[in-house]
């Protein structure tokens, strides 16, 4: 069963570094990319970025270039979200997604990581 | 990328009914790679559809997608019960990028 399991819920102050990961089974990791979306509270879905565990290639949405940093640690089948300085309005959940093999798509989610980034 | 755009912003059905629910793209989606997703409260997305018409494993035969260039449906023949949530399309575009809509809620009437 391929799952992807997903670091616990964060609560930060804003300017502080956040490393959330996202750890997949049952597959063979380093051959699917692995996306990173961001839902912000009550709203819709993001997508952010994703990379390929295989060779670490990472692909960034205009939107988030910049802002945050994707990585990867295939040794542990591992793929990690961070961010340098929070803000405020990083406050949301962040969800970690498969890639489908045919590459438009995202068929599994892990369950998701809740940031809250509050002084 | 292609901007998306879903329509209507809530859709409010009974059980029993048939959900059409629409997405159109700016501009023309490649290889019609548009997939839709089903999210309910406190849980993480789950994927319906792929390349606009193929059932994701799993997924029931009520269910179905249809559409190319820039509009696209996705239509729930006869509503249960479990199937009130909130529904997103999202396209695949060039160089990796996706974009997802901003999402249909299905209420109960």
């Amino acid at each position: 069963e391929v799952q992807l399991v997903q670091s616990e819920a964060e609560v930060k102050d804003p300017g502080d570094s956040l490393k959330i990961s996202c750890k997949g089974s049952g597959y063979r990791f380093t051959t699917y990319w692995v996306g990173w979306v961001r839902q912000m509270p009550g709203k819709g879905l993001e997508w952010m970025g994703l990379i390929y565990p295989g060779d670490s290639e990472t692909r960034y949405s205009p939107s988030f270039q910049g802002q945050i940093t994707i990585s990867v640690d295939k040794s542990i089948s591992t793929a990690f979200l961070q961010w340098s300085s929070l803000k405020a309005s990083d406050t949301a959940i962040y969800y970690c997604a498969r890639v489908h093999p045919n590459g438009d798509s995202f068929d599994n989610w892990g369950q998701g990581t809740l940031v809250t980034v509050s002084s | 990328e292609a901007v998306l755009t879903q329509s209507p912003g809530t859709l409010s059905l009974s059980p029993g009914e048939r959900a059409t629910l629409s997405c159109r793209a700016s501009q023309t989606v490649t290889n019609s790679y548009l997939a839709w997703y089903q999210q309910k409260p406190g849980q993480a997305p789950r994927l319906l559809i792929s390349g606009a018409s193929s059932r994701a494993t799993g997924i029931p035969d009520r269910f179905s997608g249809s559409g190319s260039g820039t509009d696209f449906t996705l239509t729930i023949s006869r509503l249960e019960p479990e199937d009130f949530a909130v529904y997103y399309c999202q396209q695949y575009g060039s160089s990796r990028q996706y974009t997802f809509g901003q999402g249909t809620k299905l209420e109960i009437k």
